[in-house]
């Protein structure tokens, strides 16, 4: 069965740092595509970055970027210079070819000014 | 304005009695989904549809129904409510299955 983990329920970071979120998954398949999608308190899921599992450079978004491995499993999301506007639940997803979207549990991540 | 529309924005009913989510959207997507979002489980897929007359189950399809009779619309129903069906509802809808989704506002749903 296809599984995603997000071990961080709860982060906080100051304004201006960098926080890393963690992402696990779980598959048999080889050809997926891994998302982050971002929800403010507004409830709106926004997509902040996806990736494709059959490129290896890792996708990039202004100041956001992922550390996407492969072998491990694993998708990291990086924001770089935290801003309050950041503030939101985190939420890591994936699909498989045959359209089945799993996300996980997701992470709130704080940004403290 | 591209958009994904849901009505309605909030519900309050009891259980047993027949609901329909509507859900629009306006960017001409082939594929459409459903799914449920709930404290400590994220979001989970309860259907979703690649195209008209195309749909399938996700990971959690117990107790709904779905129908894709024009491309632009992808219905919600719950025949036969129950309180475990009490949750936050986010139609979803994008131009392929793997290509990023657009969501909906969420409809929260109560059911006494």
């Amino acid at each position: 069965a296809q599984t995603v983990t997000q071990s961080q329920p709860e982060m906080s970071v100051q304004e201006a740092e960098t926080v890393t979120l963690s992402c696990t998954y779980d598959t048999s398949e080889n050809n997926y595509y891994l998302f982050w999608y971002k929800q403010p308190p507004s409830r709106q899921m926004i997509l902040v970055i996806r990736q494709e599992a059959y490129k290896q450079q890792n996708a990039t978004e202004n100041r956001f970027s992922v550390n996407f491995q492969k072998a491990a499993k694993s998708f990291s999301l990086k924001i770089s210079d935290s801003q309050l506007g950041d503030t939101a639940m985190y939420f890591c997803a994936f699909m498989i070819d045959n359209n089945d979207m799993r996300f996980g549990a997701g992470t709130r991540l704080t940004v403290k000014p | 304005e591209a958009q994904v529309t849901q009505n309605p924005r909030y519900l309050i009913t009891v259980t047993g009695k027949k609901l329909t989510v509507t859900c629009s959207q306006n960017m001409n997507h082939e594929y459409m989904s459903w799914y449920r979002q709930d404290p400590g489980l994220g979001l989970r897929q309860i259907y979703y549809s690649m195209n008209v007359e195309v749909t399938d189950k996700g990971d959690v399809p117990e107790g709904y129904k779905v129908s894709r009779k024009e491309k632009r619309n992808f219905p919600l129903i719950l025949e036969s409510p129950s309180p475990n069906q009490t949750s936050l509802y986010f139609c979803a809808s994008s131009l392929a299955g793997n290509q990023p989704q657009h969501f909906g506002d969420g409809t929260r749903l109560s059911i006494l």
